[in-house]
């Protein structure tokens, strides 16, 4: 089973915090995404990246940052956190060079931002 | 960029009826539709996907369909159970060459007893 998993599955920081959202998957997949999931918006992309070092903006990256220095891992940075990001983030991964595959999710975190 | 609009946003149905979820798109270079399940606490999971080429696709008690004319594809889940209850996403890729999937905004479907 492909397994994503993110490393805080809740989070509270304070307005200004620098936030890391970490998230590894172990099946070698060539594609991962950050999505924000809120109520009533479903799930909106932020940023997603097909290989290592790359990275590429998604429809609402305003404030978020990424990183993926290896394969297996793809990094959320808010550089300062503000309220409206206080909301739920979702890694997946797919495998692939197009957009067809499944996404495999994790299980997401919830952060407040206080 | 792609939008996906998608009805109804809550929907209550009782145990052994039929639930649709439909939604439309806007880009025509769409070509991949994939439905996804999120039961309560859980992750978002793949339940079934169908592209351009076919019309009408199934898996036991659930079907999709799409209209790439008319630029709609819809869920339907036959004989619904309780564990249907979840939030069901539908969702559209871009055009050749983006890596991007664009998500409806839900439907929350609850099966009553």
């Amino acid at each position: 089973d492909v397994k994503v998993t993110q490393s805080s599955r809740y989070l509270v920081k304070r307005t200004g915090e620098k936030v890391f959202l970490e998230c590894v998957q172990d099946m070698d997949h060539e594609n991962m995404f950050w999505y924000r999931q809120d109520p009533g918006l479903g799930l909106r992309l932020i940023y997603f990246s097909y290989d290592v070092k790359m990275k590429e903006k998604g429809d609402i990256p305003e404030g978020y940052s990424v990183s993926r220095e290896k394969k297996e891992r793809f990094s959320l940075i808010l550089e300062s956190a503000s309220t409206n990001q206080t909301s739920m983030y979702l890694c997946a991964s797919s495998s692939g060079t197009s957009n067809t595959g499944e996404l495999f999710f994790g299980e997401g975190s919830r952060l407040t931002v206080l | 960029g792609e939008n996906v609009e998608q009805h109804p946003s809550t929907l209550s149905v009782q145990e052994g009826d039929s639930a649709v979820i439909k939604c439309t798109y806007s880009d025509s270079a769409s070509n991949y539709f994939p439905w996804y399940k999120q039961e309560l606490g859980k992750r978002p999971q793949l339940i079934i996907d169908i592209r351009s080429n076919v019309g009408e696709k199934k898996d036991q008690r659930i079907a999709v369909t799409l209209n790439k004319t008319a630029k709609h594809f819809s869920l339907h889940i036959t004989e619904t159970q309780p564990e249907d209850s979840a939030v069901y996403f539908c969702a559209a890729n871009s055009g050749a060459g983006s890596y991007q999937l664009t998500f409806g905004k839900g439907t929350k479907l609850s099966v009553i007893p």
